[in-house]
C-alpha cells in the first residue's frame, strides 16, 4: 500500500522552513527519504528506523513515529539546492533488508531566491 | 567509484514492439531493483533481483520481465509495448537484498516513449 505524502507541493523563499509528511495505513518498520532533482536520479537522504529515531542530513532532519505510522521531513533554513521532489518509501516487510520499497507520490519543493 | 549505469538513456519504440533495458549496478552491489516512474503514478516497483534470482515482484503484467547475470548486471524486457508503458525506468542497486539501511543508489534511468 502506497504511503501518502502531504503537501503535494510547496513553494518557499530561501531561508524559510518546510515540513513534509508521510503516513501509512499499515505498520511501519522503517521509512526512507529520497530527493530527486529535475532530470536526475533519486538520491537517498536517510532512513528512519523503529524507535522514533531522528536523523539528519545537512539542515534536513526527519522523525519517525511508528505508533502513528508516520514520518516527517524537516527542511530548515532552505537553500536553493533543496529544490526537487521528495519521496518517502516504506518497505513491505520488517527487518534490516527493507524489501520492495513502496514510494509515496512525492512532494515538489521549490525554493526561490 | 562508478555509479549505476543504465543504457540506453532514451528510447522510442512503436506499439507492439519489444524492448530491452540494461542496468549495471555499483561494483560489489548484488541487488538490482527496477522501478517505473510516471507523472501520475510516481515510482512503481517492478521487481528485484539478487544473486541472479528474482526475489520480489510488483503488480505488473507478465509482459514485464527481467533477469540478472552472474556479474550482477540486470536487464529488463517489455514485450508487446503499449502506449501506457511510456515512462522513465529506473534501476536501483544495493549491496545486499533489499535496500538495507544504506538505501538504494539509483541510475539516471531510461526514458521510454511508445508511439
Amino acid at each position: 500500500q502506497q504511503p501518502v505524502q502531504s503537501p503535494q507541493a510547496v513553494i518557499l523563499r530561501e531561508g524559510e522552513d518546510a515540513v513534509i509528511n508521510c503516513s501509512s495505513s499499515k505498520a511501519l518498520y522503517s521509512v526512507h527519504w529520497y530527493r530527486q532533482k529535475h532530470g536526475e536520479a533519486p538520491v537517498f537522504l536517510m532512513i528512519l528506523l523503529k524507535g522514533g529515531e531522528q536523523k539528519g542530513h545537512e539542515k534536513i532532519s526527519a522523525s519517525f513515529n511508528e505508533k502513528k505510522q508516520q514520518s516527517s521531513l524537516y527542511l530548515t533554513a532552505s537553500q536553493l539546492s533543496y529544490s526537487g521532489t521528495y519521496f518517502c518509501g516504506t518497505p513491505e516487510n520488517s527487518g534490516g533488508s527493507n524489501y520492495k520499497l513502496t514510494f509515496g507520490k512525492g512532494t515538489l519543493l521549490t525554493v526561490n531566491p | 567509484k562508478a555509479g549505476v549505469t543504465q543504457t540506453p538513456r532514451y528510447l522510442i519504440k512503436t506499439r507492439g514492439q519489444q524492448v530491452t533495458l540494461s542496468c549495471s549496478p555499483i561494483s560489489g552491489h548484488r541487488s538490482v531493483s527496477w522501478y517505473q516512474q510516471t507523472p501520475g503514478q510516481g515510482l512503481q516497483f517492478l521487481f528485484e533481483y539478487f544473486s541472479e534470482t528474482q526475489r520480489n515482484k510488483g503488480n505488473f503484467p507478465g509482459r514485464f520481465s527481467g533477469r540478472q547475470f552472474s556479474n550482477s548486471r540486470s536487464e529488463m524486457n517489455v514485450s508487446t509495448l503499449e502506449l501506457g508503458d511510456s515512462a522513465l525506468y529506473l534501476c536501483a542497486s544495493s549491496l545486499g537484498q533489499g535496500s538495507g539501511i544504506s538505501g538504494y543508489t539509483f541510475g539516471s534511468g531510461t526514458r521510454l516513449t511508445v508511439v
